[in-house]
């Protein structure tokens, strides 16, 4: 079964970068895409970006000058960097598998909650 | 970006009663290819969200036929036959035609 599962600091300083890792296993990331989700604090979400099969990448363009999604096949892992967090950045950070014959998520990580607060 | 428009915002319901939320889209979600790319999650509490509906009306695996997707072009919606205590939760739609792909507020379940 495909499971992913975040891990990174829940408290990231304003102006600093955020930096989250999802793990996957049960499925190659060299497959199919691999996404990024933010739940904002009253229920809000956001389409953060993807990495495809092949290492390419689509971003929210909101975010589009700070977001930077890369990966590391040899660990079957996936990463997350957001720089010049704000306070507005505070966040439940979710990965995910994005499919693109549905153009939606079908496996979900748990979340890492992520504060931006001097 | 599109615009998805969740009603009701809150949702109290009975069990074995049915219930309906309503998703517009601010632009037609039929994609190029002819689908159409309206899909729907649930977010029990605590939980992360699941997938229930894809493409307006495909369920996704173990999801029960309670739950049904319907609409095109801007208008859709989720039912659900008769709802169950495991049903509580907020329920999003999620268009994926448009880049960047967008999220309804959310409707949130109770029971009543």
């Amino acid at each position: 079964e495909v499971q992913l599962q975040e891990s990174g600091p829940g408290l990231v300083k304003p102006s600093q970068s955020l930096s989250l890792t999802c793990s996957v296993t049960g499925y190659s990331i060299t497959s199919n895409y691999w996404g990024w989700i933010r739940k904002f604090p009253g229920n809000k979400m956001e389409w953060m970006g993807y990495i495809s099969y092949s290492g390419s990448t689509s971003y929210n363009p909101s975010l589009k000058s700070r977001i930077s999604i890369t990966r590391d096949t040899s660990k079957n892992q996936f990463f997350l960097q957001l720089n010049s967090v704000t306070t507005e950045d505070t966040a439940t950070y979710y990965c995910a598998r994005y499919t693109p014959g549905a153009r939606d998520f079908d496996y979900w990580g748990q979340g890492v909650m992520v504060t931006v607060s001097s | 970006d599109v615009v998805m428009t969740q009603t009701p915002v809150s949702l109290s319901v009975a069990i074995g009663q049915p219930a309906s939320i309503s998703c517009k889209s601010s632009q037609s979600l039929v994609g190029t290819s002819g689908k159409t790319y309206l899909n729907w999650l649930l977010q029990r509490p605590g939980q992360s969200p699941k997938r229930l509906i894809y493409l307006v009306s495909k369920l996704d695996s173990g999801i029960p036929d309670r739950f049904s997707g319907s609409g095109s072009e801007t208008d859709f919606t989720l039912k659900i036959s008769r709802v169950e205590a495991d049903d509580l939760g907020v329920y999003y739609c999620l268009q994926g035609t448009h880049f960047p792909h967008t999220f309804g507020a959310g409707t949130k379940l109770e029971l009543k």
